[in-house]
């Protein structure tokens, strides 16, 4: 069975930092693109984060840049994002998702870890 | 930054009723990159349709997508009690982008 495993979130203050984990299990995760995205108490998500199979590149929001780092450790199946200088505004669940790779689309997606961030 | 609206923010329908959303973008955009999720409160969203119209894996034939250039629609013909929910377009890409959903609710 496909999975993905959030793990990670936690209280934090403003200007603080947190890493966040994705646990992955019954796909390869070495051939897949993966994302993190973000969604905030009844609002829509919201993309954060892309990288590619071998983590070579990645490409960020622009409301993030500069603050998180997406990256993988592949035999390890596992993806990050190491947040810092979190603002209120980042706060919500984040949701990890695998991109197909036959069509431009997230086929799978993690049940979420909460950020929650405190002023 | 391509900007996705959808239409209407909510819809109240019966079961066995037809629904349609909209979703509209800033600009045109190429077909390919439009996809639909259904997410459910306190669960993640599911891919529904991808390239617009094709149904992923695993999705009821009653659930349908259509549309190009900059308007696009997802139609419920027949909801089920399971398909009350908030549905969301997204425009794959550099920086991938989200609707603000829509809810369809039991009237």
């Amino acid at each position: 069975e496909v999975q993905l495993v959030e793990s990670g979130g936690a209280l934090v203050q403003s200007g603080g930092s947190l890493r966040l984990s994705c646990e992955v299990s019954g796909f390869i995760f070495k051939t897949y693109w993966m994302h993190w995205f973000r969604q905030a108490p009844g609002k829509g998500p919201v993309w954060v984060a892309r990288l590619n199979t071998d983590g070579s590149s990645t490409t960020y929001a622009d409301s993030v840049k500069g603050r998180f780092i997406v990256s993988r450790v592949n035999a390890e199946n596992a993806l990050y994002l190491q947040m810092n200088g979190l603002r209120v505004e980042d706060a919500g669940v984040y949701f990890c998702a695998r991109e197909s790779p036959d069509f431009y689309a997230m086929d799978v997606w993690g049940q979420g870890t909460t950020v929650t961030v405190s002023s | 930054e391509i900007v996705l609206t959808q239409s209407p923010g909510s819809l109240s329908l019966s079961p066995g009723e037809r629904a349609t959303l909209s979703c509209r973008a800033s600009q045109h955009v190429d077909s390919l990159y439009l996809a639909w999720y259904q997410q459910k409160t306190g669960q993640a969203p599911r891919l529904l349709i991808f390239g617009a119209s094709t149904r992923a894996t695993g999705i009821p034939h009653r659930f349908s997508g259509s549309g190009s250039g900059t308007d696009f629609s997802l139609t419920i013909s027949g909801l089920e009690p399971e398909d009350f929910a908030i549905y969301y377009c997204q425009l794959y890409g550099r920086q991938t982008t989200v609707g603000g959903g829509t809810k369809v609710e039991i009237k």
